[in-house]
């Protein structure tokens, strides 16, 4: 059964990079039929698309934070990282990572909370 | 890009029916027949319950159903049961390559 599990600081200074990682067990980062996402969802907010990767490396990003945002995968440790730039307090979110079949996030983790405080 | 609209809260007694609306534009929802929706219990992690507009993975209820008609989606409970208090999200692939969620629907079962 494919269970991710996110992992990383639980808090950040302002100005910073948050840096995150998903671990993908019972199945494979490598695999061709899918991408890998990050989902993130501020405290009383809604969920918002980050991006997701390919295992080849092929990235897709939100417009609206593509600036800040950087999708890595490895494969050797069948995982993949998010890296956000410069946060702000409106970083604080909970960070969910998730695997994307066709047009759909079907299997997610459980989530991982970051703060953004000095 | 902006957030699809969803009503904040929609509510039902056991046995009702329920349905959340789900409007965005012609360049997400009414242009892709790629409309999920996801229930979200908090402290949990998100579920899918129906994708590419009406399709229900395995696992998902056959009480939820979906469709979409223009720019709308919409996501049916019927036989509204108690574990199905949640927040519902929908979301759609978009012209930029990308996805964009709603805002979200509290369902309370009264």
């Amino acid at each position: 059964q494919l269970q991710l599990q996110e992992s990383g600081p639980g808090l950040v200074k302002p100005s910073e990079t948050l840096s995150l990682s998903c671990t993908v067990s019972g199945g494979s980062v490598s695999s061709t039929s899918y991408y890998w996402g990050w989902i993130r969802q501020a405290p009383g907010m809604h969920l918002e698309w980050i991006g997701s990767i390919y295992h080849s490396g092929s990235t897709y990003y939100n417009p609206s934070l593509k600036s800040r945002v950087s999708i890595a995968v490895d494969t050797s440790k069948n995982q993949f990282s998010l890296k956000v730039s410069s946060v702000t307090a409106a970083d604080t979110s909970i960070y969910y990572c998730a695997r994307e079949n066709g047009h759909r996030m079907d299997v997610w983790g459980q989530g991982t909370t970051v703060t953004v405080s000095s | 890009q902006s957030a699809l609209t969803q009503p904040a809260s929609v509510s039902g007694s056991p046995g009702q029916s329920v349905t959340i609306s789900c409007t965005g534009t012609s360049s997400d929802v009414g242009g892709y027949h790629y409309v999920s929706w996801y229930q979200h219990h908090p402290g949990k992690a998100p579920k899918l319950v129906i994708y590419d507009v009406s399709y229900r993975p395995s696992g998902s209820s056959s009480r939820f159903s979906g469709s979409k008609s223009g720019n709308t989606a919409s996501l049916t409970i019927s036989g509204l049961q108690a574990e199905d208090e949640a927040d519902y999200y929908c979301c759609s692939y978009t012209s930029t390559i990308s996805f964009v969620f709603g805002t979200g629907t509290k369902v309370t079962v009264l």
